[in-house]
């Protein structure tokens, strides 16, 4: 079936550095993959998305990278600060008409002052 | 409302018992998701609404799992004869219909322990 891989599961950086999280997918036919962030006790919140027609796409200090043939997706986040400390899930739409979203398994990110 | 508005956020109930879980999507959104995220874990597909019909139920762990959602709107996932590895963060999402890349907008989740 459908799965998505996700690395790192925990990530720690000092404020000011980049993060780099990866994911995977099995899926050639998926077409939209969203980031969410999740803080502690809250709900996970969309940060950014890629359509399957792009290779990158920037929003201030966070970047998604695609790479169709590889079926690899990356987020980039630059400059972190302490409020980007969260966990953070990468997800591939499934190919169909449900809009069903796979999951990574997540990635914790920390952010030292 | 604002957002995708789910209850109770806390449910302690004793292993063996139902209990029902609530979302109330944004207006206008016919697409609702249920997700189960256990503790650490990453967000488990259970069941997808269109309106009022489930046309994906793959993810419903056991026929203990069901959910009905009436009038294209609010949404109810029941889980009967609770069992302690139930116990998890339910959580609901929506989704404007009919185009592709929109994205889902999650509740706050509930959170249920089972004694």
């Amino acid at each position: 079936g459908e799965n998505v891989e996700q690395h790192p599961s925990t990530l720690s950086v000092q404020e000011g550095d980049s993060a780099v999280i990866k994911c995977t997918y099995s899926d050639s036919a998926s077409n939209y993959f969203p980031w969410y962030k999740q803080e502690l006790g809250k709900r996970p919140q969309l940060i950014i998305d890629i359509r399957s027609n792009v290779g990158e796409k920037k929003d201030q200090r966070i970047a998604v990278t695609l790479n169709k043939t590889a079926k690899h997706f990356s987020l980039h986040i630059t400059e972190t600060q302490p409020e980007d400390s969260a966990v953070y899930f990468c997800a591939a739409r499934v190919s169909g008409n449900t809009g069903k979203l796979i999951f990574g398994q997540g990635t914790t990110l920390q952010v030292k002052p | 409302g604002a957002g995708v508005s789910q209850s109770p956020s806390n449910k302690v109930t004793e292993k063996g018992k139902d209990v029902e879980l609530r979302c109330d999507p944004i207006s206008g959104h016919t697409a609702l998701y249920w997700y189960r995220q256990s503790l650490g874990q990453g967000l488990e597909f259970l069941i997808y609404f269109q309106g009022n019909s489930a046309p994906d139920k793959s993810g419903l762990p056991s026929d203990r799992f069901s959910a009905e959602r009436t009038g294209g709107s609010v949404s109810t996932l029941t889980i009967q004869r609770t069992q302690q590895e139930d116990s998890a963060v339910y959580l609901c999402a929506s989704k404007t219909p009919g185009v592709q890349y929109q994205p889902q907008h999650f509740g706050d989740g509930t959170r249920l322990s089972i004694l």
